[in-house]
């Protein structure tokens, strides 16, 4: 089993959509969770970090589970430029180094 | 944010041959990483890159094969030794930690294709 796990994906959705996004990983030690953006072609990006009481940025809303080991984003009035693969990261705490990559989940937001 | 940049952005080499890749960042930081991206895959640690000692390395990946230095807080290196076409790839240097906390970040990537 992978340490995190996401939405195989692709995801292909209609401008305004609302389209959300599961990742679950594996050890229960983790502290820090996140969900990046890569672009084609460019580095991840971080697009937000997850806490425990869910954290709203505009259009994007994550959640935690700690419980079930759960993360997720969803992603509200899709726009063309959502169009990316979104990454789901896990780590085991402030200065604890090393993330671990989830496969990433690609949505493509079409007009 | 970090800044950070990498050279070359992209070779072509012949298989057989060695490449060093470098990675600048614009502060000392804690804790600098190299990664590896497949294509159409997600990233891959290859190794903590130790500032004065040795590197760690993730599991598959050997010190003969990825060679890296880390002479000072603000850069690092990583070697692809005696390349073949299966190390085609991109090579990101990621960043954590003091003083930039816990996001990571990540440089532009350096595109290789081993011919």
């Amino acid at each position: 089993r992978k340490e995190v796990e996401q939405d195989p994906g692709p995801f292909n959705v209609p401008e305004g959509a609302t389209v959300a996004f599961n990742c679950t990983y594996s050890n229960s030690a983790s502290q820090s969770f996140f969900w990046y953006r890569q672009d084609c072609r460019k580095e991840p990006k971080l697009l937000m970090s997850v806490y425990s009481s869910g954290n709203e940025d505009g259009r994007f809303t994550a959640q935690l589970n700690r419980a079930s080991q759960y993360i997720s984003l969803l992603i509200r009035d899709s726009k063309l430029s959502d169009s990316a693969t979104y990454l789901c990261v896990v780590n085991l705490g402030t200065n604890a180094g090393k993330s671990t990559f989830g496969d990433g989940t690609t949505l493509t937001v079409k007009p | 944010s970090a800044v950070i940049s990498q050279k070359p952005s992209r070779d072509i080499c012949q298989r057989g041959t060695s490449l060093t890749i470098q990675c600048q960042v614009d502060s000392q930081v804690t804790m600098m990483f190299w990664y590896r991206q497949q294509p159409g895959q997600s990233l891959t640690l290859i190794a903590t890159a130790n500032q004065g000692s040795e590197a760690t390395y993730e599991s598959g990946f050997v010190i003969d094969k990825f060679p890296i230095s880390r002479p000072n807080l603000t850069f690092s290196t990583l070697t692809v030794s005696n390349m073949s076409p299966e190390d085609s790839s991109i090579y990101l240097c990621s960043v954590v930690g003091h003083p930039y906390g816990e996001t990571q970040y990540f440089g532009p990537g350096t595109r290789l294709l081993v011919l």
